[in-house]
């Protein structure tokens, strides 16, 4: 299975963008990237995904390097309910890692 | 409309008895997934359903965990001989087809004593 992999945690002050970091460097042409979100006692939730074009919704933005192999999920301004565990992860199998913990400063 | 709905919500139960886990996922969404989460770490993979078959049972464990989805839509899942190793949260999704976006249920937490 192609695997990614992420730091284990980011920290951020509120109000300013955060970028999230995914290494993919095994992804197949035909995967997709995506990224979901984790809060405590909660099931995971669906952020953004992509193939090869940067894409944006209202929630964030994933930029996703030429070649494929990393992929930044971007927060524009990040507040104290983005704090969670985000997930990165392709879509065989759609195998779930550790993911980054996201830690807000107000 | 309703999302991912699963029960129990919390399952105590004691090391050597059986238990059933269901999943009510999204109406018309043709593609199920089980994962287990463990303290601390991501869910991990479990099993796939596209409509009723099983198209990926790859990550179940051994052969005390078993699935089924009948009629293509609820999904049970079925441990038996628990052990308190099986202690996990165990989280439902559906996505309309694979690939797919996912929803996940707010998942049962069992715990094996």
């Amino acid at each position: 299975d192609a695997k990614t992999t992420q730091p284990n945690s980011m920290e951020s002050n509120e109000e300013e963008p955060v970028h999230l970091p995914c290494n993919h460097s095994t992804i197949s042409g035909t995967d997709y990237i995506h990224w979901y979100r984790q809060l405590p006692s909660q099931g995971p939730e669906y952020v953004i995904h992509g193939l090869t074009s940067n894409v944006n919704n209202r929630m964030a933005s994933l930029a996703i390097a030429e070649d494929r192999k990393s992929s930044t999920l971007i927060l524009h301004r990040a507040t104290l309910r983005d704090a969670a565990v985000y997930y990165c992860i392709l879509s065989y199998k759609l195998t779930f890692g550790k993911g980054i913990t996201l830690s807000v400063r107000p | 409309g309703a999302g991912v709905s699963q029960t129990p919500s919390n399952k105590v139960t004691e090391k050597g008895k059986y238990v059933e886990l269901r999943c009510d996922p999204i109406s018309g969404h043709t593609a199920l997934y089980w994962y287990r989460q463990s303290l601390g770490q991501g869910p991990e993979f479990l099993i796939y359903f596209q409509g009723t078959g099983a198209a990926d049972d790859s990550g179940l464990p051994n052969d005390r965990f078993f699935a089924v989805r009948p009629e293509g839509s609820v999904s049970t899942l079925k441990i038996q001989r628990t052990e308190r190793g099986d202690s996990a949260v165990y989280l439902c999704a559906s996505s309309l087809r694979r690939d797919r976006v996912m929803f996940f249920g707010p998942g049962t937490r069992l715990t094996v004593l």
